[in-house]
């Protein structure tokens, strides 16, 4: 199984910054089948990210995707209150689908 | 509008039986994949399993094969996750999720809780 491993654990930023979290795969990543989810308290995750760059529907373009291989990156552009979360990198390339342990953003 | 809409929380005795359910509308049951994802309390996601309710292939994360059925009715656009028998260690939230690969929708999670 790909084991993903994100860093860093918790992540302290400002409304405004400049947000990178990382995903690193214990093997590559076929066809770049990796997504990213947002999580908050008390909801479902939602999709963010999917084929490791694109947007799914509704998502804004502060959110980018990029990777490839065994390293992939969520960058959140500029920071809105909203998007203080739990982040999730997933891989769906290998059966069995497994997700990252979660970055935490923080306000700062 | 897709809708995944789950069973209530369940507080369960170890050694129990329980099945929960997922319904879903607003796209057609049988040509997506469906899947279940835990999130133990506090902890990350994990991936269960899924099924192709077209055909009922299901599909296991090998950590959880054996521990619990993934089954779906397409009668009533509904899928279940079934235990025959419970333990505290099951004590997580349950969400259901559509896609084989990334996972677009997802339900509102059902809590399951077993303790004696």
């Amino acid at each position: 199984e790909i084991v993903l491993t994100q860093s860093p654990g918790t992540l302290s930023l400002s409304p405004g910054e400049r947000a990178t979290l990382s995903c690193g795969a214990s093997q590559r990543v076929s066809s770049s089948d990796l997504a990213w989810y947002q999580q908050k308290p008390g909801q479902a995750p939602r999709l963010l990210i999917f084929g490791a760059s694109s947007r799914a529907t509704g998502i804004p373009d502060r959110f980018s995707g990029s990777g490839s291989g065994t390293d992939f990156t969520l960058t959140i552009s500029r920071l809105e209150p909203e998007d203080f979360a739990v982040y999730y990198c997933q891989q769906y390339g290998s059966s069995p689908h497994t997700f990252g342990q979660g970055t935490k953003l923080e306000i700062k | 509008e897709v809708q995944l809409v789950q069973s209530g929380a369940e507080v369960k005795k170890p050694g129990e039986s329980l099945k929960i359910s997922c319904k879903v509308s607003g796209y057609t049951f049988t040509t997506s994949w469906i899947g279940w994802v835990r999130q133990m309390p506090g902890k990350g996601l994990e991936w269960m399993g899924i099924i192709y309710p077209g055909d009922s292939d299901a599909r296991y994360n090998p950590s959880f094969q054996g521990q619990v059925t993934i089954s779906a009715d397409k009668s009533i656009s509904t899928a279940y996750l079934q235990w025959s028998s419970l333990k505290a260690s099951d004590t997580a939230m349950y969400y259901c999720a559509r896609g084989y690969g990334y996972i677009d929708y997802w339900g509102q999670g059902t809590l399951v809780t077993v303790s004696s």
